[in-house]
């Protein structure tokens, strides 16, 4: 069946790398996508990548997909303090209007 | 300007009570969502409805029950609530990208219902 996961917890000091890695099942996953989740806030989209891509940079977020070992990866470059927050893999394993299929959520926790 | 819109962000009501949650979106998309996020955070699709249709209904008590007045609105609205109701509930709207055959879906801020 179609399951994402996801390590629970990362933690990280200021200024280092933060690397968040992702495994899913259903390879005809057409699109990958990383959500932030603040305390008590919503779900904000940070980025997504086509199945087709293997990289995709976004000023300091940079997603790594490895679709053989249906592996995805999330580096955030320079982590700050508001960066803390729990980061949620997703995928989409249909057409347009399909659920998506979100991982367990990884707790990033960044000290100063 | 917000994207999508969720009323009320709180909700704090007794077992056995009826209550609706609203969201709205202002983004001209075709596809809504709701999905409940449990105490440990983990997000589970409930419905989507696409132009007013429903499309996806998951497994789901009856209690729980969507309407789509227009595409732009989606509410939820429960009876009988009980203990275990008592999560985050996300409203999601999303919007077919041309040729691509798939979609990205924005998120609301979220409703924090609480059964006591």
């Amino acid at each position: 069946g179609e399951d994402v996961e996801q390590s629970l917890f990362l933690s990280v000091r200021e200024g280092d790398s933060s690397v968040i890695n992702c495994t899913y099942t259903d390879s005809s996953s057409t699109y990958l996508y990383w959500y932030k989740q603040e305390p008590g806030a919503g779900l904000q989209l940070l980025t997504y990548i086509f199945s087709n891509m293997d990289m995709k940079q976004d000023q300091r977020l940079t997603v790594l997909l490895n679709k053989k070992d249906k592996h995805l990866s999330l580096r955030i470059a320079d982590t700050q303090t508001g960066d803390s927050a729990i980061y949620f893999c997703a995928e989409n394993p249909g057409q347009a209007g399909t659920a998506l299929i979100f991982g367990k959520g990884t707790t990033l926790s960044v000290s100063s | 300007d917000t994207a999508v819109s969720q009323t009320p962000k709180y909700l704090v009501t007794q077992m056995g009570n009826d209550k609706s949650i609203k969201c709205e979106q202002n983004l001209g998309h075709d596809t809504m969502y709701w999905y409940k996020q449990d105490s440990k955070k983990f997000l589970k699709i409930m419905f989507s409805y696409n132009n007013k249709e429903l499309i996806i209904n998951e497994t789901v008590p009856n209690r729980f029950s969507p309407k789509s007045p227009d595409k732009a609105h989606l509410n939820l609205h429960i009876n009988s609530l009980e203990l275990g109701d008592s999560a985050v509930y996300f409203c999601a709207s999303s919007q077919e990208l041309a040729g691509a055959h798939t979609d990205t879906q924005y998120f609301g801020p979220g409703t924090r219902l609480t059964v006591l």
